[in-house]
């Protein structure tokens, strides 16, 4: 059964912290994806990896950072939390085939205070 | 600049009912549309999905219908059960196999009994 976990469900921070959420997939994908979803916005993509060591900026990119060393495993770092980043953060993955579908971690909620 | 649009926040509907979901997209280049649903502290689940060269495309109780000249499409649930109650989400790709999903707002749907 295809799984992606993810380190927290919830966390709270403070305001120039350095945050690490975490992600892993055991599906063997080559994809992997870092979501946020904030009321009214849905998800929207902040960065994604097609492979090891690979990364691509999404549609939000400001203010995170990604790592992708292993193929399992896919971190996205906030280098100074701000308040704005208090979020749902979902991670998600997916094959290199045909067929487009993501499967999705249960999500952390961060809280920035 | 919202490329998939959801312009209901919510809908409710009496159990055993048809529930109509609506999705527009700006992008004429999108040719492949997913549908997903999201539970309350749960990741989204993949529902259904349609490529372009069709107009419908059915799964049971849900059918997804697309009208590529208006650039829509909706998903429908006949008959509504209490247990779809949830976040629907649409999706939409440039192209099939291409990863890359641009979401929607969401809509939350409620069956009443």
């Amino acid at each position: 059964d295809v799984k992606v976990t993810q380190s927290s469900r919830y966390l709270v921070k403070r305001t120039g912290e350095k945050v690490f959420l975490e992600c892993v997939q055991d599906m063997d994908h080559e994809n992997m994806f870092w979501y946020r979803q904030d009321p009214g916005l849905g998800l929207r993509l902040i960065y994604f990896s097609y492979d090891v060591k690979m990364k691509e900026k999404g549609d939000i990119p400001e203010g995170y950072s990604v790592s992708r060393e292993k193929k399992e495993r896919f971190s996205l770092i906030l280098e100074s939390a701000s308040t704005n980043q208090t979020s749902m953060y979902l991670c998600a993955s997916s094959s290199g085939g045909s067929l487009n579908e993501q499967f999705f971690g249960p999500g952390t909620r961060l809280t920035v205070l | 600049d919202q490329q998939v649009k959801q312009n209901s926040p919510s809908l409710s509907v009496q159990e055993g009912r048809i529930s109509i979901l609506n999705c527009d997209y700006t992008n004429s280049m999108f040719d492949y549309f997913l549908w997903y649903k999201k539970y309350p502290a749960e990741g989204p689940t993949f529902l259904i999905s349609i490529s372009s060269i069709k107009d419908k495309n059915e799964d049971g109780r849900f059918t997804v219908f697309l009208n590529k000249s208006a650039k829509h499409l909706s998903l429908h649930i006949v008959p509504s059960q209490p247990g779809d109650s949830a976040v629907y989400f649409c999706a939409a790709s440039a192209r099939q196999g291409a990863q890359k999903l641009v979401f929607g707002q969401g809509t939350r749907l409620t069956i009443n009994p």
